[in-house]
């Protein structure tokens, strides 16, 4: 089956424009987290949506937002861009909220910002 | 505040032989451990995983180690092949007030020599 899918793989934007990304669970997988991965701070939560509704937050500023729809997709969105904002942002999804078993992650949008 | 550290960023190892990756937390909430695997332009990929009421897990080529006490986990690869190559990342997860959540270590490079 279709494994987690990214979208765009790759974005150069400017400081101060916005972005959104895109994610498309296994079918079939109701909960989606975001993660940022940097070289320096491995790979930090940003929050994670289960059936609509954000369930769990990370520490990051209020830029940062997202959200999911009935078919389980998710969009992340940041808004007014800094340079610090550029990372290699992954989407995991898994059946259950909070599931223990093991994320599946997609292959990642790589965000360069300029 | 890294909870999840992976102090070694690389190791190398002779086909064949043991690779053992480290992994220390800070939070004694942590309740769960995992590890994950990632090749290079590929999302992290789960490994292994085990419950904070274990001391042990095997699976395959795969143990993982946890010491709670130390609050200390590790992942034994015997016996290693060229294909493990990859960034290791370890992950623990929790209930927190905002749920249930994941921290990740910021990887260490694997490099098994043939």
């Amino acid at each position: 089956k279709a494994g987690v899918t990214q979208t765009p793989r790759y974005l150069i934007k400017t400081r101060g424009q916005q972005v959104t990304l895109s994610c498309s669970p296994i079918s079939g997988h109701r909960s989606v987290s975001w993660y940022q991965q940097t070289p320096g701070q491995g790979l930090q939560f940003l929050f994670e949506y289960f059936s609509e509704t954000q369930r769990n937050k990370g520490n990051f500023p209020g830029r940062f937002s997202g959200r999911q729809f009935s078919n389980s997709r998710s969009e992340m969105n940041v808004s007014t861009l800094e340079l610090g904002d550029s990372a290699l942002y992954l989407c995991a999804s898994s059946l259950q909220q909070g599931s223990n078993y093991g994320y599946t992650f997609g292959s990642g949008t790589r965000l360069t910002v300029v | 505040d890294q909870q999840v550290k992976q102090n070694s960023p690389s190791l190398s190892v002779q086909e064949g032989r043991i690779s053992i990756l480290n992994c220390d937390y800070t939070n004694s909430m942590f309740d769960y451990f995992l590890w994950y695997k990632k090749y290079p332009a590929e999302g992290p990929t789960f490994l292994i995983s085990i419950s904070s009421i274990k001391d042990k897990n095997e699976d395959g080529r795969f143990t993982v180690f946890l010491n709670k006490s130390a609050k200390h986990l590790s992942l034994h690869i015997v016996p290693s092949q060229p294909g493990d190559s990859a960034v290791y990342f370890c992950a623990a997860s929790g209930y927190f007030s905002t749920g249930n959540q994941f921290y990740f270590g910021t990887g260490t490079s694997l490099t098994v020599i043939p």
